[in-house]
């Protein structure tokens, strides 16, 4: 199985910082990434797939970059609404698919 | 609009069989570029895909959890089920399931739905 390492796996930020979440697969897989945000008690919420296309109603501050086996999530100003955990997942050709451990996002 | 919504019971004792059901709606279960995936999280824990069926019947399955999971879908009554046998505490979580969309030749898991939380204890 491919497997996917989040860093940092905690980081501390304040409002309006440029924050930067890597995610590194154990073997190449394209563009066939996506990105979550999940806050506590809550349902995963798709923001990014195909590893940089944002998805429908996500605001433009989020963007993803990458390919191959190194990608990055990025919030160009956190918000106070920001604040959640954050998970990468590999989608590539065939199952199974991946998560990674997730990077908590709290206020400094 | 879109929704999935799962069921099943709160609590469940080692060794038994776990039945969850996701009743979906706004979509069909019979549309070709769609399918549902059932993914948990143990309290505090990551996220962890489980299994996926498409609407041709097509399924796979976590290789760790393979032997334990069987995941099926009617159609006609827009649900999709996920049994687990041999039920063990650390299968304590939230699971959930998700829409999975084809979009282009990418797949998204782009609608979820709310959870439930399975505690396995005697």
């Amino acid at each position: 199985d491919i497997q996917l390492t989040q860093s940092p796996s905690f980081l501390s930020a304040s409002v309006g910082d440029r924050v930067t979440i890597t995610c590194r697969a154990s073997q190449g897989i394209s563009s066939y990434l996506a990105w979550y945000q999940q806050k506590p008690g809550k349902a995963p919420k798709l923001l990014i797939y195909a590893a940089s296309t944002l998805q429908s109603g996500v605001p433009s501050r989020f963007s993803g970059s990458g390919s191959g086996t190194e990608f990055t999530l990025t919030i160009s100003s956190l918000q106070p609404e920001d604040f959640a955990t954050y998970y990468c997942q590999q989608l590539n050709s065939y199952p199974p698919w991946t998560f990674g451990q997730g990077t908590k996002v709290e206020i400094k | 609009q879109v929704t999935l919504k799962e069921s099943g019971p709160v609590l469940v004792k080692p060794t038994e069989t776990l039945t969850l059901t996701c009743t979906v709606s706004g979509f069909s279960l019979s549309n070709a570029r769609m399918g549902v995936s059932w993914i948990r999280q143990p309290p505090g824990k990551a996220l962890e895909w489980l299994a996926h069926i498409f609407s041709n019947d097509e399924k796979s399955y976590s290789t760790s959890l393979k032997s334990r999971l069987t995941i099926s879908k009617d159609t006609s009554k827009s649900q999709v089920v996920l049994t687990m046998t041999n039920m063990d505490p650390v299968d304590t979580a939230t699971y959930y399931c998700a829409r999975i969309r084809w979009e282009l030749q990418h797949v998204l898991f782009d609608y979820w739905g709310q959870g439930t939380l399975v505690t396995v204890s005697s």
